[in-house]
């Protein structure tokens, strides 16, 4: 199955934007997902397909695409948003599931 | 409102069978469209994809482990059954069973169980 790539480390300052991006080939063919985990929890999904946020997500957390790489954009980072961010898709092959290393996103 | 959580051993020895459930409420495994996956997560490390099956039983595996793995599911108890074979110390992880939704172009995992940490250790 095809692979989805991410930075391992991002830092953003305290009410700053920061993007996490992905990129992989299957990310040309279907949308990116995104999860949000915090140490000792399981991960919560934030964004799905092409950026829908499901109930209960604040707006600052959106997502967007362009060829092979998808990104998660947090508009003014908050504390709270410290945390690891994977995203997901389905593999080119549309048989499988393919989940990125991860970044963490430290807030400054 | 949707929920999912697994059970299963915390403690396996190398080379013995583990099987995992998910017990799941707030949907139906009958119903067009859904799904179940595992996923596992060694600790420290990333999210790894393990199996998904389908409201139809079509069932995916992750390739690198599909010889070990089988996904089967009881629709009528509200369960998924994950096991694997041949356990291994790096098989270590918590493992998360977890509400899968297609729409279009979109694959995702909605809904998760808390997770459970499945230790391999002689």
């Amino acid at each position: 199955s095809s692979e989805l790539t991410q930075d391992p480390a991002v830092s953003v300052a305290l009410g700053q934007t920061v993007r996490i991006t992905c990129q992989g080939d299957s990310l040309r063919t279907y949308y990116a997902n995104w999860y949000q985990q915090k140490p000792g929890q399981a991960p919560v999904l934030v964004i799905y397909g092409k950026n829908n946020r499901p109930s209960g997500i604040p707006d600052r957390f959106s997502g967007s695409s362009s060829g092979d790489t998808a990104s998660l954009t947090i508009t003014g980072a908050q504390a709270e948003d410290e945390a690891d961010y994977y995203c997901n898709s389905r593999d080119s092959s549309a048989n499988h599931v393919v989940f990125g290393g991860g970044t963490k996103l430290t807030v400054l | 409102q949707i929920t999912l959580k697994e059970s299963g051993p915390t403690l396996v020895k190398p080379t013995q069978t583990l099987t995992l459930t998910c017990t799941f409420s707030g949907f139906s495994l009958s119903t067009s469209g859904v799904g179940v996956g595992w996923i596992r997560q060694p600790p420290g490390k990333a999210l790894e994809w393990l199996a998904v099956i389908n409201w139809n039983d079509d069932k995916r595996y992750r390739p690198s482990l599909k010889s070990r793995l089988t996904i089967t599911k009881d629709a009528s108890k509200n369960q998924v059954v994950l096991t694997m074979t041949n356990m291994d110390p790096v098989d270590t992880a918590t493992y998360y069973c977890a509400h899968r939704v297609v729409s279009g172009w979109s694959y995702y995992f909605d809904y998760w169980g808390q997770g459970t940490l499945v230790t391999v250790s002689s």
